[in-house]
């Protein structure tokens, strides 16, 4: 089993709609990234997470140290959010790399 | 900032041979670390540099090896590639472990 399991691992929506992504994991972690990846393969940093909630434009991102669990919600979805989102988190105290979740590929269809 | 440039952008060699590629870190960052994307999959830690000295390793084969230099820039080495190393690799900075990370746009490695 996967440390880190996104759903849903595909999502297609029309645009103007309400998106949320999850994420759980298994493992005590430091902190949990979430990361936008385009076709071309580059990598965007969305949010880092210890604790809470964060937003940033349209993108909001909230965690839950307890239940092991985040979501990344995305308002007002627009066809240039279209992308595969993915959720890594970074194991307590370890000096190891981050842990990925295989991704959401999201599509928002005008 | 100059954010993090990875060269070449696309490669292909033959099994059995040897590559190198090569990652500038964003100004500012003494940390780097190594992923390798098989298609369709989450990125897969190769392995983390801090200030020139390699501090975490995940479940690859020591054919793959790297190396930092004192500008922080670094270097990722696979011997003896194998049909399974086609994949992207990316390549990440942050100021410290505990900070957020800055991506390359990868490498796309390609082994015939």
């Amino acid at each position: 089993k996967n440390e880190v399991e996104q759903s849903p691992q595909n999502l297609t929506a029309q645009e103007g709609e309400f998106i949320t992504i999850n994420c759980s994991y298994s493992v005590g972690i430091s902190a949990l990234h979430w990361l936008q990846q385009h076709p071309g393969g580059g990598i965007v940093s969305l949010f880092m997470l210890s604790s809470g909630k964060k937003k940033h434009g349209r993108l909001i991102a909230t965690i839950n140290i307890q239940e092991k669990h985040s979501s990344l919600h995305i308002t007002a979805s627009h066809p240039r959010d279209s992308a595969v989102y993915i959720c890594a988190v970074k194991v307590g105290g370890g000096a190891d790399g981050l842990t990925f979740g295989k991704g959401t590929h999201l599509i928002i269809q005008p | 900032e100059t954010g993090v440039t990875q060269s070449p952008t696309h490669l292909i060699k033959t099994r059995g041979q040897q590559v190198t590629l090569r990652c500038s870190s964003q100004s500012g960052h003494n940390t780097v670390s190594w992923y390798q994307q098989a298609l369709g999959q989450g990125p897969q830690f190769i392995f983390q540099y801090y200030r020139e000295e390699e501090n975490g390793r995940g479940n690859f084969p020591p054919r793959f090896s790297g190396l930092q230099f004192p500008n922080y820039s670094s270097e990722l080495n696979v011997n003896a590639l194998e049909l399974d190393d086609s994949a992207l690799y990316l390549c990440a900075s942050s100021k410290s472990r505990d900070y957020g990370y800055t991506f390359g746009s990868g490498t796309r490695l390609t082994v015939v």
